[in-house]
């Protein structure tokens, strides 16, 4: 199994620009998530979708993000424009079937964002 | 306020000695109890994790036991390696709202 899988790795963009972060959860997955994480704010949920619709968004800090799952596979992450408090990195995560909250989640890599 | 209190670190030990990292939440109901670890460079991987009062999570040596009556969830581990020199997560579902809530981290680093 290949994991959860993250593109890039790492970004970096200048101020105003449009960035995607990309992620393909486990194959059989029907939750996904997206995290943030900072030093300054430690783990933050974003967003998560369930069978590809988005359940809940109120951890989206505002109207430059958003998130769309178009299938089982393939997710995507948009911020636009870019600040630079945008930087940090941001993790995708999945979980497969049966209990949706006490699965396991299993996150990918990372995407390590910098923003001049 | 936060929902999740997990000690601060560093924690800094020597191999072989005993850890223990505090976690306290608060929560309506009883919520699912988890510990992720996520190494240097990595994404969260989870540790353990209890869904009911006085279960015993474990893996990898850790043990941590969903204490009901002092919504505690510590974390510990015997004997540790230079291997779990990591950032642990205490993260219990239903603590701020239906998600999973994550704590600030613990660093710990082991030396030889």
């Amino acid at each position: 199994d290949a994991g959860v899988i993250q593109s890039p790795r790492h970004e970096v963009t200048e101020m105003g620009q449009e960035v995607t972060l990309r992620c393909k959860p486990i194959s059989g997955h029907n939750s996904l998530f997206w995290y943030r994480q900072t030093m300054m704010r430690g783990l933050e949920l974003l967003i998560y979708f369930n069978n590809n619709v988005p359940i809940d968004d109120s951890g989206m800090p505002e109207d430059r993000f958003s998130a769309k799952m178009p299938n089982a596979s393939f997710s995507t992450l948009k911020i636009q424009p870019s600040e630079p408090r945008d930087s940090a990195v941001y993790f995708c995560a999945s979980s497969g079937t049966g209990g949706f909250w006490t699965d396991t989640q299993y996150f990918g890599p990372g995407t390590r964002l910098t923003v001049l | 306020g936060d929902s999740v209190t997990q000690m601060e670190g560093p924690v800094t030990l020597s191999e072989e000695a005993f850890l223990t990292i505090n976690c306290t939440y608060t929560a309506t109901g009883y919520p699912s109890l988890f510990w992720y670890v996520q190494y240097p460079g990595e994404g969260l991987q989870l540790l353990l994790k209890a869904t009911k009062a006085d279960d015993k999570g474990s893996n990898k040596g850790f043990e941590a036991t969903y204490r009901k009556e002092t919504t505690s969830f510590h974390l510990e581990k015997g004997s540790v390696q230079v291997s779990d020199s990591a950032v642990y997560f205490c993260a219990p579902f239903g603590a701020a709202g239906n998600k999973l809530t994550f704590g600030g981290g613990t660093r710990v680093l082991v030396k030889p």
